[in-house]
């Protein structure tokens, strides 16, 4: 079966790194997103990786390894903002989307 | 960059009734659109695949007669939940798919939809 595996929850304090982590098993892979989603809200779109190696946007960078079936969402000078649930998906052969059931980010001031 | 509305963004019906659902690409034609819903704290949950000027492609589980999709226009989908009961409250978020892209989608704000 397909599976993406992200942690349910996590903590850091405003002006701090975290990094959010996702691994996945599907059928066939064409690229990995991050999205964020904001409690009531539609995802909104972070980052897409199809190779292996890091993709740097400002202040959010992405990381994928596809022979490890892994990426990571690093989100850097954290502000308060930044507290949503970020959700990781990953595009299978038939180019549909299969979706991690998200980590919630809380940010303390 | 591309836009996805939807309307409405808030529905509250009585149990039994019909709701309908828009999703409209503002900006661009869209040949595929997807339908999804999303519990509470849960993951988005793919329902349908629809092409424009084609019968949509429902996912192991969604009972096509209870959620009619009709994709009419290329900048136009519509999902009717028909007999709409309690457990189908939800929230609702369409995503639009550009002709030239494999794997860009733009998603609409979403429709949250209470069953009295």
């Amino acid at each position: 079966g397909q599976n993406i595996d992200q942690p349910t929850e996590m903590t850091a304090t405003e002006g701090a790194i975290v990094q959010i982590n996702c691994t996945y098993q599907t059928s066939g892979f064409n690229g990995l997103f991050w999205y964020q989603q904001h409690a009531g809200e539609a995802p909104t779109f972070l980052s897409y990786n199809v190779l292996d190696g890091l993709e740097e946007k400002g202040r959010f960078s992405s990381f994928l390894s596809r022979s490890k079936g892994y990426s990571y969402l690093l989100l850097k000078e954290l502000q308060m903002k930044d507290s949503a649930s970020y959700l990781c998906a990953v595009m299978d052969s038939n180019y549909q989307l299969i979706w991690g059931a998200g980590t919630k980010l809380i940010i303390k001031p | 960059g591309a836009v996805v509305s939807q309307h409405p963004s808030r529905v509250i019906c009585k149990s039994g009734t019909s709701v309908k659902i828009e999703c409209r690409s503002l900006d661009f034609q869209a040949t595929t659109m997807f339908w999804y819903r999303q519990f509470p704290k849960k993951s988005l949950m793919l329902m349908a695949t629809s092409n424009e000027g084609s019968k949509a492609t429902y996912e192991q589980g969604v009972e096509k007669d209870k959620f009619l999709i009709n994709h009419a226009s290329l900048t136009l989908s519509t999902l009717t939940v028909t007999s709409a009961h309690p457990e189908d409250s939800s929230f609702y978020i369409c995503s639009a798919r550009p002709p030239s892209a494999d794997y860009e989608q733009y998603f609409g704000p979403g429709t949250r939809l209470t069953v009295t």
